[in-house]
């Protein structure tokens, strides 16, 4: 068992470039999310599905993107990507059937020059 | 609105002395609350939740909360200090029941252990 899987590990950007971050779990879980990090504000909700073919946005979403067509995987598009996207991303996913508690990947670092 | 404080960005204890970490939470609703560490580089990892079973959780690495519902708090402790406990720890809280997948975490406190 990987767990959550997130890549890349490091990436920088130049402003008004896009990319997708990936992030797959193989735990079957329904749920997955993806969080930014930026210091003194803990983690913030971007966006997260609770199914295949379901996304919604949290409370940071705007610049980016989601899709979900399979159970796995869960990218995150950077459309035009700004130097406020400068942040460490957080992948997790749960499961609402077990109940469980999220499980996180090892983050992706990102900077936009 | 749900919403999570930590109060102190920074705790510094002796190795051998009890951790304290703080946590508030303002929530309508009977929430889920977690506390996670996070160690350098490194993505967060459970340490323990409470599901609204027993108030007193016990975590890993001896580390256990309670959840005082007249206080809104729940706060972080372990008896002694260790040096590999030093991390940043991150308190969060679900809105709504079985919806972990919209965690609102507080700020984190980093945890500075001394020799």
């Amino acid at each position: 068992n990987a767990g959550v899987t997130q890549t890349p590990k490091f990436q920088v950007l130049k402003t008004g470039q896009s990319m997708t971050l990936q992030c797959a779990q193989d735990m079957n879980h329904e749920y997955m999310s993806w969080y930014r990090q930026d210091p003194g504000m803990g983690l913030r909700l971007i966006h997260y599905s609770v199914g295949a073919g379901i996304t919604d946005q949290g409370e940071v979403p705007n610049g980016y993107n989601v899709s979900r067509s399979t159970t796995e995987d869960f990218p995150l598009r950077l459309l035009s990507a700004a130097p406020s996207q400068t942040s460490v991303y957080f992948c997790a996913s749960s499961s609402y059937s077990k109940n469980t508690e999220a499980f996180f990947g090892q983050g992706t670092r990102l900077t936009v020059v | 609105a749900q919403s999570v404080t930590q109060l102190g960005s920074h705790v510094s204890v002796s190795e051998g002395a009890l951790v304290l970490l703080r946590c508030n939470y303002s929530s309508s609703v009977p929430p889920y609350l977690f506390w996670y560490v996070q160690y350098p580089n490194q993505g967060l990892q459970l340490l323990l939740k409470y599901t609204s079973a027993a108030t007193l959780v016990k975590g890993i690495n001896g580390f256990e909360a309670e959840f005082k519902k007249s206080e809104t708090s729940f706060h972080l402790t372990k008896p002694s200090a260790h040096m590999s406990d030093a991390a940043e720890y991150f308190c969060a809280v679900t809105p709504l029941r079985r919806s972990s997948y919209k965690l609102i975490f507080g700020s984190g406190t980093r945890l500075l252990v001394r020799p």
